[in-house]
């Protein structure tokens, strides 16, 4: 166990519809990260967090929204799905900014749109 | 744009051999890298990293090295064991993007006993 808990592990839905993918990360760490990883395909960066703001976007299509709340908990909204969204969510966590500091990721959610 | 290529998908190495690991970066400005190791079903865990004023970082049986000028980087295993089977990616970052971290697209070492 890694410490950073993502729900639901897995998620069946279909195009059209709207989900909302939970992180939980591991205690004392302020910032959040969110990836998605595609079929061959490395992990892609889409959005971190820092104590409830946003700091970085990377590829976040602007169908996806994401936040994170006064528990530092975050939620990734997806909406409009389409096919190629199913892929891996990895949500990761860390106490701090800067590249010293190495994530710690959850062990994902997988999404597959119908 | 793949900024960090991971050219090799998978790799099978014999028990108690040597496994090299390779990953190569676009980017001359990435300044910081990282090596993950995924099992199936898992999040990636942090394995080992390098500054880029270094060339070389070891942690036990993982050595890291570093070649800025062929903007390469490589990871050794070194004696390679059955429990080392797993997915490895790279990752980089530099220091104006905060953590945020440009990951290859991995490479699945098999670890034959």
């Amino acid at each position: 166990d890694s410490g950073v808990t993502q729900t639901p592990k897995h998620l069946i839905t279909a195009t059209g519809q709207r989900v909302t993918l939970r992180c939980s990360p591991r205690s004392g760490d302020l910032s959040v990260y969110w990836y998605q990883q595609s079929l061959d395909q490395g992990l892609q960066f889409l959005i971190q967090y820092y104590n409830g703001e946003e700091r970085a976007k990377g590829n976040i299509l602007e169908r996806f929204s994401a936040q994170q709340f006064p528990d530092l908990h975050s939620e990734l909204n997806l909406s409009s799905l389409e096919l190629g969204d199913s892929a891996l969510y990895f949500c990761a966590s860390s106490v701090e900014l800067g590249p010293n500091y190495g994530y710690t990721f959850g062990s994902g959610t997988r999404l597959t749109v119908v | 744009d793949q900024q960090v290529k991971q050219n090799s998908p998978s790799l099978s190495v014999q028990e108690g051999r040597i496994s090299i690991l390779n990953c190569d970066y676009t980017n001359s400005m990435f300044d910081y890298f990282l090596w993950y190791k995924k099992y199936p079903a898992e999040g990636p865990t942090f394995l080992i990293s390098i500054s880029s004023i270094k060339d070389k970082n070891e942690d036990g049986r993982f050595t890291v090295f570093l070649n800025k000028s062929a903007k390469h980087l490589s990871l050794h295993i070194v004696p390679s064991q059955p429990g080392d089977s797993a997915v490895y990616f790279c990752a980089a970052s530099y220091s104006n993007t905060g953590n945020q971290f440009y990951f290859g697209t991995g490479t699945s070492l098999t670890v034959i006993p």
